[in-house]
């Protein structure tokens, strides 16, 4: 089955760029997640791409993903305090309906 | 619209007892979703179910039991709860008919003494 896995930890100055990443198993993931949780809260969806696109930017938010490779980052650009949060990966196939998160990596934004 | 709406938002159990969380969407979504979240693992799948009538396992679902009561309301019970159990528990809803993204309740805090 599929599995999603991410580092646990971030740590970078405010105002640097974050780059968080995910590696998936499933070649047949055709959606791709990227959700946030601050603490003592639900997730809530941040952005996602599609497995025929390469990239994807939204305002500071950049999300690349390598299908030769199952690998999918997201860049926050000039990161603010306010962006400390666990951020979850997630993989969906387009015949399956089991969406599998990642482990999360929480990201800490230093003053 | 509410959302996803989870209840109860905290709950402690004694081994042993039962309980069931109760999940409801307003949303018109297929599919259905019930996930455990412990620190250090992230989200793992207990169990979900793509539409109304059907229900499949996830990752983790041994000592749980789900039902879709119909197309707005999913339930996870606990039969006879062991510390194992405890942790925050979040329902989520989609459809890949409109788009895929998944909405999620509040979470359940489930303490297991």
């Amino acid at each position: 089955g599929e599995d999603v896995e991410q580092s646990l930890f971030l740590s970078v100055r405010e105002g640097d760029s974050s780059v968080i990443n995910c590696t998936y198993t499933d070649s047949s993931s055709t959606y791709l997640y990227w959700y946030k949780q601050e603490p003592g809260a639900g997730l809530q969806l941040l952005t996602y791409i599609f497995s025929n696109m390469d990239m994807k930017q939204d305002q500071r938010l950049t999300v690349l993903l390598n299908k030769k490779d199952k690998h999918l980052s997201l860049r926050i650009a000039d990161t603010q305090t306010g962006d400390s949060a666990i951020y979850f990966c997630a993989a969906l196939g387009d015949s399956s309906y089991k969406l599998i998160f990642g482990s999360g990596t929480r990201l800490l934004v230093r003053p | 619209n509410a959302g996803v709406t989870q209840t109860p938002k905290f709950q402690v159990l004694k081994t042993g007892q039962s309980m069931t969380l109760q999940c409801a969407q307003d949303m018109n979504h297929n599919s259905m979703y019930w996930y455990r979240q412990d620190p250090g693992m992230g989200l793992r799948l207990i169990y979900y179910s793509a539409s109304e009538g059907t229900t499949d396992k996830g990752e983790v679902p041994n000592g749980y039991n789900v039902s879709r009561l119909n197309k707005r309301e999913f339930s996870l019970r606990l039969e006879s709860a062991a510390p194992s159990q405890t942790s925050v528990y979040f329902c989520a809803s989609s459809d890949k008919r409109t788009n895929t993204e998944a909405f999620f309740g509040q979470g359940t805090r489930l303490t297991v003494v």
